[in-house]
């Protein structure tokens, strides 16, 4: 079964509203969460490193004011993407890694489909 | 960041034995090789991960030469439903950065009945 769920699987808003997805790890502590975006046809893209009590590590240009990271506990980090437009619609994917820091696998969630209108 | 290069898509039959090959020329001491498949509109799932030789699990084999710097990821009789991307991944995964594990494009797997 899934051990990282994501909620919701697909939302769609309003072009200016702000939409907040969840990442969670099910059966496991993940001190670090990865968020990345995928456009149709195209590779996933990392946007940024969830840290678990500390602030998100953004990959180079993707504004961090925009796309918003908390990671307030063990097992949950959000996402919030704030005035979003219709160029923000996209396929957003989390990830954590289970595991002491020798154990390699990485779960990713089953992603969420944003569409702004 | 060890860069990876993939064939962009194959076709196979239904039965057959499929195999994808990734380069990484410039692999790094620590890095593992690791690959994934991806079903349209759902994340990535974990197949199979090595570091040098062969691996085998239930689902797959992977290959890796002695230098590393290509790897072969074989998927014994093939169905309908392996049509999918499969991404090959090198990196540190000892590390705590996904920065390491960066996927390359992919390759489009269809299988044909």
């Amino acid at each position: 079964g899934a051990v990282v769920s994501q909620h919701p699987s697909r939302v769609i808003c309003k072009s200016g509203t702000s939409v907040k997805i969840e990442c969670r790890s099910l059966d496991f502590q993940a001190t670090t969460m990865f968020w990345y975006r995928q456009f149709p046809k195209q590779s996933l893209m990392l946007m940024a490193t969830s840290n678990e009590g500390s602030k998100a590590t953004y990959e180079q240009g993707v504004e961090k004011d925009k796309f918003l990271i908390n990671h307030a506990s063990l097992t949950l980090s959000t996402l919030t993407v704030t005035s979003a437009h219709p160029e923000d619609s996209s396929f957003y994917i989390c990830s954590a890694r289970r595991g002491g820091p020798n154990t390699g696998e990485l779960f990713f969630g089953e992603g969420s489909r944003l569409t702004v209108l | 960041l060890a860069k990876t290069t993939q064939p962009i898509s194959m076709d196979s039959y239904e039965g057959q034995e499929v195999n994808i090959t990734c380069s990484h020329n410039n692999i790094a001491t620590n890095d593992y090789i690791t690959w994934y498949q991806q079903f349209p509109s759902q994340g990535p799932r974990f197949i199979i991960q090595g570091y040098k030789t062969k691996v085998t699990n239930e689902v797959a084999s992977l290959f890796i030469p002695a230098d590393r710097k290509s790897s072969t990821l074989s998927l014994p009789r093939v169905s309908l439903s392996d049509t999918a991307v499969y991404y090959c991944l090198v990196g540190d995964v000892s590390s705590g950065s996904a920065r390491q594990l960066t996927f390359g494009s992919g390759t489009q797997l269809t299988v044909l009945p």
